[in-house]
């Protein structure tokens, strides 16, 4: 399977500022998705992300807070805008390729002050 | 909508005992399930798919469409097992859909 590399592994971040979180494949993969995991809480989907266009966005989370890239088929990067405690969470990557089943990032674990 | 529902939080076993994992699902389509598991300071991994009809590390799922289940089972707990598990369905979308998740606890 694809190898994932997911950076930084953890942060502590001022209210307000932003962060961005790079997910490297090594390998060309044909979905990549980012989700979140709060404190005790399961995995959410935030987005798909889509190889040069747009990424399609689940229900309650939003392109102006949650930015995302796809260059190419290989990286994704995942800002999170004008942080606020709520944000702290750990955020994955995880990518598919065909029908294969989705593997995940080790997780950037992201604390907010 | 599809949903996952992993009804325990916590599971403690004896080593050696045998170990059920419950996860139900709703959903209108035909599902595709997977078991994922995290070990302590380790990335979520797959363990098993129901397609596959395999068992990983002693551990088998099978899918009950009329109960809409996918329990997790292993004849005998090892104390390497405990971990967070984490049952997700794949709807036709290709999203998934996890669950609450389970820390099981093995006892020596």
């Amino acid at each position: 399977s694809a190898v994932i590399s997911q950076k930084p592994s953890r942060d502590i971040c001022q209210r307000g500022t932003s962060l961005t979180i790079q997910c490297q494949v090594d390998s060309q993969v044909t979905m990549m998705f980012w989700y979140r995991q709060q404190p005790g809480q399961s995995l959410t989907l935030i987005a798909t992300a889509n190889q040069g266009s747009e990424a399609t966005y689940e229900s309650g989370f939003v392109i102006d807070k949650f930015p995302i890239s796809r260059p190419n088929l290989t990286f994704s990067t995942l800002t999170v805008s004008n942080m606020s405690p709520e944000d702290s969470s750990i955020y994955l990557c995880s990518v598919q390729q065909g029908n294969q089943p989705q593997h995940f990032g080790d997780g950037t674990r992201l604390s907010i002050l | 909508a599809q949903r996952v529902t992993q009804p325990e939080k916590l599971l403690s076993v004896f080593k050696g005992a045998p170990v059920e994992l419950k996860c139900n699902y709703s959903y209108s389509g035909s599902p595709e399930l997977f078991w994922y598991v995290q070990y302590s300071r380790q990335r979520l991994q797959l363990l098993l798919r129901h397609i596959s009809r395999e068992s990983i590390k002693g551990f088998t799922a099978d899918l009950n469409k009329g109960e809409t289940s996918f329990h997790l089972k292993k004849p005998f707990a090892q104390e390497e097992d405990s971990a967070m598990y984490y049952c997700a369905l794949l709807a036709g979308n290709e999203k998934l859909t996890f669950g609450t998740g389970t820390r099981l606890t093995i006892i020596p």
